[in-house]
């Protein structure tokens, strides 16, 4: 089976230009998850969704930042302006919510460095 | 005070020994707690979760809950060089969200 499937890998751009990562969730999955790691900060959740609807998006660092989720199969996180302080790996995540047994399993990640 | 607190370590543990990892948290309401293991430049995988106080094993791994005391760790028996990666505290906070340790990096030496 797939995992979660994110684009690109690797992404390098220079400051003032937009960002878009892409994540494809497991098949059946009805939560999506953005986080963000650095060293500095760790791994930080950014926005999540049920059913396609954002549900807390308190951690999405500022208005730079938004997210999208058009359908149960596909997510956008874009940046824009980007700026070299958003260099990470951002990771997507999905998971089945079904209570507290709801194990959230992780894309590969996008390493985004923006000169 | 950070909500959830690891030692980053390095742990250094030789081969076959037991590695012990703690993690502290500050929430006295939180009810479900995980440990992902990451290996370099990959992303966390989910190796144990646990809920009620006390232990929990699945093969070489066991964790160990103290709500009272707010505090979690990961025994890892007969250590074996492929444990060797950062080890990631992860506390729920409300339905979903789940709130991250630093890590603690593992490495075991054979």
């Amino acid at each position: 089976d797939a995992g979660v499937i994110q684009s690109p890998r690797h992404e390098v751009t220079e400051m003032g230009q937009e960002v878009t990562l892409r994540c494809k969730p497991i098949s059946g999955h009805n939560s999506l998850f953005w986080y963000r790691q650095t060293m500095m900060r760790g791994l930080e959740l950014l926005i999540y969704f049920n059913n396609n609807v954002p549900i807390d998006d308190s951690g999405m660092p500022e208005d730079r930042f938004s997210a999208k989720m058009p359908n149960a199969s596909f997510s956008t996180l874009k940046i824009q302006p980007s700026e070299p302080r958003d260099s990470a790996v951002y990771f997507c995540a999905s998971s089945l919510t079904s209570g507290d047994w709801d194990t959230q399993y992780f894309g590969p990640g996008t390493r985004l460095t923006v000169l | 005070q950070k909500e959830v607190e690891q030692n980053s370590g390095p742990l250094s543990v030789p081969e076959g020994a037991i590695a012990s990892l703690n993690c502290t948290y500050s929430d006295r309401g939180s009810q479900s707690f995980f440990w992902y293991r990451q290996y370099s430049g990959k992303s966390p995988e989910l190796i144990m979760s646990i809920y009620s106080n006390g232990d929990k094993e699945d093969g070489r791994f066991t964790a160990q809950l103290n709500k009272a005391s707010q505090y979690v760790s990961l025994l890892i028996r007969d250590s074996q060089p492929s444990d060797s990666a950062t080890y990631l505290c992860a506390v729920k906070r409300g339905a979903q969200k789940l709130v991250f340790g630093q890590g603690t990096r593992l490495t075991i030496n054979p």
